[in-house]
């Protein structure tokens, strides 16, 4: 079965600290993709990036870099230099090549005080 | 381009009334999506809909129903509000089924009193 966990509820962090968010997931597939969402408080939803099984380089954009290890399942996510406008809920997701569902983890709360 | 847009953004319920949450999207992607996001529990897929005709059931479609008469419409009915219904209720779609990038609605946030 597949299962994503994100065992951060809340992160509280000072602008210009650095802050990870954790992602460690379950599944049986050999293939699969993972995401990472956003959702700042006005509530809506945002894609961040997609990263499919057989991907496990890194991937940096911007202030934004993602570090994908398939040997722990995990789909770590960082931000350099926060900012308030970073303060948001982020999702971390998965779904099975083929399948029609993306299970989404509970979800961590950053926030980032001026 | 509007994307997904949902209505109502808010409403309040009796218990035991019924309402029907709208979602529309303007991009022709064939797959579409309902999700309810609870406090701290993350998205419960509802139901969700592969093409016009065609839709099944996700984790949580007890209390409610839908229809996919076109491409673009992905209506969410509730027949028996109950206060386990309250939440905040998102449409998303999105091209290639689970594999792709999911666009998502503003949501609904539904109360049941």
């Amino acid at each position: 079965a597949q299962k994503v966990t994100q065992a951060q509820t809340e992160i509280s962090v000072v602008e210009k600290e650095d802050v990870t968010l954790d992602c460690v997931y379950e599944t049986r597939d050999t293939t699969y993709y993972l995401f990472w969402y956003k959702q700042p408080p006005s509530g809506e939803l945002v894609f961040l990036i997609r990263r499919n099984s057989f991907d496990e380089q890194n991937e940096i954009s911007g202030r934004y870099s993602w570090n994908f290890q398939k040997s722990t399942s995990s789909f770590n996510f960082t931000i350099t230099a926060s900012q308030v406008v970073d303060s948001a809920v982020y999702f971390c997701a998965l779904s099975e090549t083929g399948g029609f569902k993306t299970i989404f983890g509970a979800g961590t709360r950053l926030f980032v005080k001026a | 381009n509007a994307g997904v847009t949902q209505t109502p953004k808010f409403r309040i319920l009796k218990i035991g009334q019924s309402m029907t949450l709208q979602c529309t999207q303007d991009m022709n992607h064939n797959y579409m999506y309902w999700y309810r996001q609870d406090p701290g529990m993350g998205l419960k897929l509802i139901y969700y809909s592969v093409g016009a005709g065609i839709t099944d059931k996700g984790e949580v479609p007890n209390g409610y129903n839908v229809s996919r008469s076109t491409t673009e419409d992905f209506p969410l009915r509730l027949e028996l509000a109950a206060p386990s219904q309250t939440s905040v209720y998102f449409c998303a779609s999105s091209w290639a089924g689970g594999k792709d990038i999911q666009y998502f609605g503003a949501g609904t946030r539904l109360s049941v009193l």
